[in-house]
This record gives structure tokens, sequence and C-alpha cells, in this order.
């Protein structure tokens, strides 16, 4: 089976810029989910999608970060404007349902350098 | 909320050694599940082992095993005949059990080298 896409793989902006990153979970897995992961640290959950409702968003600098995930299926992922702090790597993961014993799995992630 | 930690940053190994990586948590619920995800330079997470809590048995997975210790709320990861391709970033992770509560907890993450 095809794994989580993500794109694009890097990007770099200078703050204040605007910046979207998009997730294509795998086929037919329900839950979609945000990890924001700073240099040295691990990943950290921004939000949880159940097919195209939020479950939990309560990480998530709504100030400045906004997602959606239409029909269901691909999600995107949006700052603005941008931070120095939110240079991280952004990574997508998906599971079959929300209460999965077996983990996600996850894609190869963006890494958004802010200038 | 629940907490993971990681106290060793780096290790290091010989190739065709073992070493263990270790891992703490803080929770309060008694129905959990945990993790051991891989992060090689591609950054993505590969899973490498899991634990439920209520199995006493420990987890192995090939040259890969747990030593679950639920009382002291410790989770280490084994890692035998290591080999080159084991080098990587790993990450303890942990799950309620509750069926909302399916979020992943992280720990720090450890950076293991392996030496040939």
């Amino acid at each position: 089976e095809a794994g989580v896409a993500q794109s694009p793989r890097y990007k770099i902006i200078e703050k204040r810029q605007s910046v979207a990153f998009w997730c294509n979970p795998i086929s037919g897995h329900a839950t979609l989910y945000w990890y924001q992961q700073i240099l040295g640290q691990g990943p950290k959950l921004l939000i949880q999608f159940q097919n195209n409702g939020v479950v939990d968003d309560s990480q998530l600098p709504k100030d400045r970060f906004s997602a959606e995930r239409l029909k269901g299926v691909d999600s995107t992922l949006k700052i603005q404007p941008a931070k120095l702090e939110d240079s991280a790597v952004y990574l997508c993961a998906s599971s079959l349902r929300m209460a999965n014993n077996y983990g996600y799995t996850f894609g190869s992630g963006t890494r958004l350098t802010v200038v | 909320a629940q907490t993971v930690t990681q106290s060793q940053p780096e290790m290091s190994v010989q190739e065709a050694e073992t070493v263990t990586l270790s891992c703490t948590y803080d929770t309060s619920e008694s129905d959990y599940y945990l993790f051991w995800y891989k992060q090689p330079p591609s950054r993505q997470m590969i899973l490498v082992i899991r634990q439920e809590a209520y199995k006493q048995q420990n987890a192995t997975e090939n040259r890969f095993s747990v030593n679950f210790q639920k009382a002291a709320k410790s989770f280490s990861l084994k890692i035998s005949d290591s080999q080159l391709g084991d080098a990587a970033m790993y990450f303890c992770a942990y799950r309620s059990g509750l069926e909302s509560g399916s979020r992943l907890t992280f720990g720090e993450g450890t950076q293991l080298t392996v030496n040939p």
C-alpha cells in the first residue's frame, strides 16, 4: 500500500510570510494527525482529524495556524504569519481508526525554515 | 497529563553488540500502550515495537525487545546484534487506552550511533 504522502519536502520562508503543507493519508484511513517536531525534540501533536471533523486541536496555535481536511481525505496545514520559532519538521500521520493500537503510519515530513 | 522521559540524548554501540535505550513515563491511567519509533535521516517515523500495558509479557520483534516494568513506569528497548542500519534517532511514545485518547506523547529521543 502507498504510504502517507507529504509535500513539499523542504520550505524556506521569511518571517511574517505564509506557508501551507499538504498531506495525503493512506487510502481508507479515517484518522489524520499533524505533528510539529522542533529540532532536538520529540514530535508534538498539533491537530487530529476524524474523517473531516476536528477531534483535538488543543495544542494548535490558532492565532496563526489553521488546518482543514476537506472530504475526509487530504489535509492542509497553514501558518500565517510565520514566526522564527515555527522552524520545525511538520509530520503528518494517519491511522485506520482513532483507537488504533498499532500506532500510526507517518509521512516523511516537511522541513520548514523561517528566516 | 502524561509525560515521557528519555534520559540518554546519545548512545553508541559497536556493530554486533547489544545496546539498551531507557524510557520512563508518568501516567495515572491503568490502560495504555507504549511504542518505540525509529527516525532515520529520512525523517519518517518507523514503528519498531509496541507493548500493551495489560500484558505482562515483554514484546519482542526479531532483534528488538523491551523490558516493561509497569510498577516502575519504565519501558526500555534492547537492540541485539546491532547493525549499521540501526543508527537513527529513537523515540519512546505513550498512548492512552481511552477510545478518545489516540494522541501519541513522545519523549525527547535518543540518538543511536552504531560503530563498525
